[in-house]
């Protein structure tokens, strides 16, 4: 079975700071790589997807998401992020249509 | 892309009683799944929803516990029974469109008292 790894359970910064979400995976085979964000009150957004072909991609809001092979991991960037970016992060992947969540990290963004 | 309209979007239930949760999708699709997000957690697959077949659950989730039917393409129901305050949680209603992403509806935020 595959599962999916957030390193990060809660992170806070200032706003304008560089923000670094990891996020890796274990299946070995063929997946298609998507971040998530739950603004508060909200429900789930696509920021970002990965199915292939350049394995930079940007997403919507200024994200980017870098996915390595090797690694198995497709950890999500932003080099400045703003208060409005407080939400929780998802990192997901899907497998013969079926999507496994990471357990989420929590960013908090100080005005 | 599929748009997904989930019902009720809210409900305050007793415990011991059941509720029934609705997805409508304004497309066919083949397979529909439902989750389960409790509170300050990730999103958990209770079960695939084919339609024509019965459901398919994920470990810790049983069919007496969640039942789920899916009639057609484009409809789903999934129920909880006999709720405890356990039960609270926000259930999601989701498809992925092939070569795509996945698509939620905007979510059930059940409390159970």
């Amino acid at each position: 079975a595959q599962s999916v790894s957030q390193h990060n359970h809660h992170v806070i910064l200032s706003e304008a700071a560089s923000l670094e979400l990891g996020c890796n995976y274990s299946y070995g085979g063929t997946v298609n790589l998507f971040w998530y964000v739950q603004y508060p009150g909200q429900h789930l957004q696509l920021l970002l997807k990965y199915f292939s072909g350049d394995p930079l991609v940007k997403g919507i809001k200024g994200f980017e998401a870098e996915f390595i092979k090797s690694k198995f991991s497709f950890n999500l960037r932003k080099p400045s992020v703003q208060w409005s970016d407080t939400a929780e992060y998802f990192c997901a992947v899907k497998n013969n249509y079926k999507l496994s969540f990471g357990a989420g990290t929590t960013v908090t963004v100080r005005a | 892309s599929a748009v997904i309209s989930q019902k009720p979007s809210r409900d305050i239930c007793q415990r011991g009683t059941s509720l029934t949760i609705q997805c409508q999708v304004d497309s066919q699709v083949t397979m529909m799944f439902w989750y389960r997000q409790q509170p300050g957690q990730s999103l958990t697959l209770i079960a695939t929803a084919n339609q024509g077949s019965e459901a398919t659950y994920e470990s810790g989730f049983v069919i007496d516990k969640f039942p789920i039917s899916r009639p057609n393409l484009t409809f789903s129901t999934l129920t909880v029974s006999n709720m405890s305050p356990e039960d609270s949680s926000i259930y999601l209603c989701s498809v992925v469109v092939p070569n795509t992403e996945a698509f939620f509806g905007q979510g059930t935020r059940l409390t159970v008292v």
